[in-house]
């Protein structure tokens, strides 16, 4: 059973840069079938994609955070990470990874991390 | 960027069934029939209902079943149970970029 974990700061002052990583068990994060995203949803709030990112790298980015978000991967761990810089509250957010079907189940979020709550204070 | 306009709460008796929309353009919704839909319990993870528009995976009960006309796509539920109450939302993209419906609260009374 694939398994997806987030982890990283619970709490980052504004204007520093928000880092999280999602480690991924159970399955290998290599796979041609897969993409590999990151979704947040701010408290009482709705679901925003952030971005996506491939096993060979290829990214592809929510445009109106895509010059502060940076997503990689690390296969040698079957991680892969977020990196959001410049944050204000308006970021303060559950954030969750999620595995994103190519084929089948097309376009589809299929599983889901726990999700991390990330506090943005100073 | 597109947005995907679904209502903010519908309600139901058990045993019923709701429908909840999900309205996008001819470059979204539209233009594919791969819209997926989510539900969503509170402190929970979403879990995927419906897939392709009108599939279930493994494991959904077949109460659960999604439909698609123009630029409207819909999730159906029937006989409706009172674990069914949660927060509905449905998912599409344009080109590179995917979106997610507002959310719908569904309340079983």
């Amino acid at each position: 059973q694939l398994q997806l974990q987030e982890s990283g700061p619970g709490l980052v002052k504004p204007s520093e840069t928000l880092s999280l990583t999602c480690t991924v068990a159970g399955g290998s994060i290599s796979s041609s079938s897969h993409y590999w995203g990151w979704i947040r949803q701010p408290p009482g709030k709705g679901l925003e994609w952030i971005g996506s990112i491939y096993y060979s790298g290829s990214t592809y980015y929510n445009p109106p955070l895509k010059s502060r978000v940076t997503i990689s991967v690390d296969t040698s761990k079957n991680q892969f990470s977020l990196k959001l810089n410049s944050v204000t509250a308006a970021d303060t957010a559950v954030y969750y990874c999620a595995r994103r079907q190519i084929s089948p189940m097309v376009n589809t979020f299929d599983y889901w991390g726990q999700g991390t709550l990330v506090t943005v204070s100073s | 960027q597109s947005a995907l306009t679904q209502p903010a709460s519908v309600s139901g008796s058990p045993g019923q069934s709701i429908t909840i929309s999900c309205t996008g353009t001819s470059s979204d919704v539209g233009s594919h029939n791969l819209v997926s839909w989510y539900q969503q319990h509170p402190g929970k993870a979403p879990k995927v209902m419906i897939y392709e528009g009108s599939k279930r995976p493994s494991g959904v009960s077949n109460r659960f079943s999604g439909s698609k006309s123009g630029n409207t796509a819909s999730l159906t539920i029937s006989g409706l149970q009172a674990e069914d109450e949660a927060d509905y939302y449905c998912c599409s993209y344009a080109g590179s970029s995917t979106f997610f419906g507002g959310g719908t609260k569904l309340t079983v009374l």
